[in-house]
């Protein structure tokens, strides 16, 4: 059974780092792309980046580029979406999700249970 | 203000029937194949349809999708109470470079 388990909900400060995790379980970590979208309180999805796991390609939004940072480690099936220095309006739900990426045909097949990321002072 | 455009809401009575529409344009939705999740209240999104209009499996065929032009249109048959929930589409944006999302629909059962 594929299965993607996030971390748990974390509470920061504005300026301070963070870095949250999801890990996959029940497929070839390695041969799929792994995806976050964030989802801001009361509003929609929005497509944050990716990464293939098997030679850490890294893609990322426009919209998010230089914001954050997605790694991997393949070790041990897992993925992370990091801050070097949080703001107020970083506080949302964070997913992540397997992507399949096909010419024309992405979608997410996969779900994680969703991290809450709040930063207040 | 997303790509891609839904409707905010959409309600019917159990057991008819109701469409949710995705607006895009020819850099998405015309050229790129279209995907629609499931978010339950307090829930992770769940893939309802790929592909303009496959289901995976597990997902009733009271779900269905299609697509023509720049649009595409989510159905939902025979509504229960349980499909109460928001409804987002998707689909890559080659001139973005990105995946887009719709702002999503809520679907209330009356």
């Amino acid at each position: 059974e594929v299965q993607l388990v996030q971390s748990g909900a974390e509470v920061k400060k504005p300026g301070e780092s963070l870095k949250i995790s999801c890990k996959g379980s029940g497929y070839s970590f390695t041969s799929y792309w792994i995806g976050w979208v964030r989802q801001m309180p009361g509003k929609g999805l929005e497509w944050m980046g990716i990464i293939y796991p098997g030679d850490s390609d890294t893609r990322y939004s426009p919209s998010f580029q230089g914001q954050v940072t997605i790694s991997a480690d393949k070790s041990i099936s897992t993925a992370y979406l990091q801050w070097s220095s949080l703001k107020a309006s970083d506080t949302a739900m964070y997913y992540c999700a397997r992507q399949i990426a096909a010419a024309g045909g992405d979608f997410f097949d996969y779900w994680g249970q969703g991290t809450l990321v709040t930063v207040s002072s | 203000q997303s790509v891609l455009t839904q409707p905010p809401s959409v309600s019917a009575a159990p057991g008819q029937k109701v469409t949710i529409s995705c607006s895009g344009s020819s850099s998405n939705i015309e050229n790129n194949y279209v995907s629609w999740y499931q978010q339950l209240p307090g829930t992770a999104p769940k893939l309802l349809i790929y592909d303009n209009n496959k289901r995976p499996s597990g997902i009733p065929d009271r779900f269905s999708g299609s697509k023509s032009g720049t649009s595409a249109t989510l159905g939902i048959t025979g509504l229960q109470t349980g499909d109460e929930a928001d409804y987002y589409c998707g689909t890559w944006d080659s001139s973005l470079s990105a995946l887009v999302f719709g702002g999503g629909t809520k679907l209330t059962v009356l």
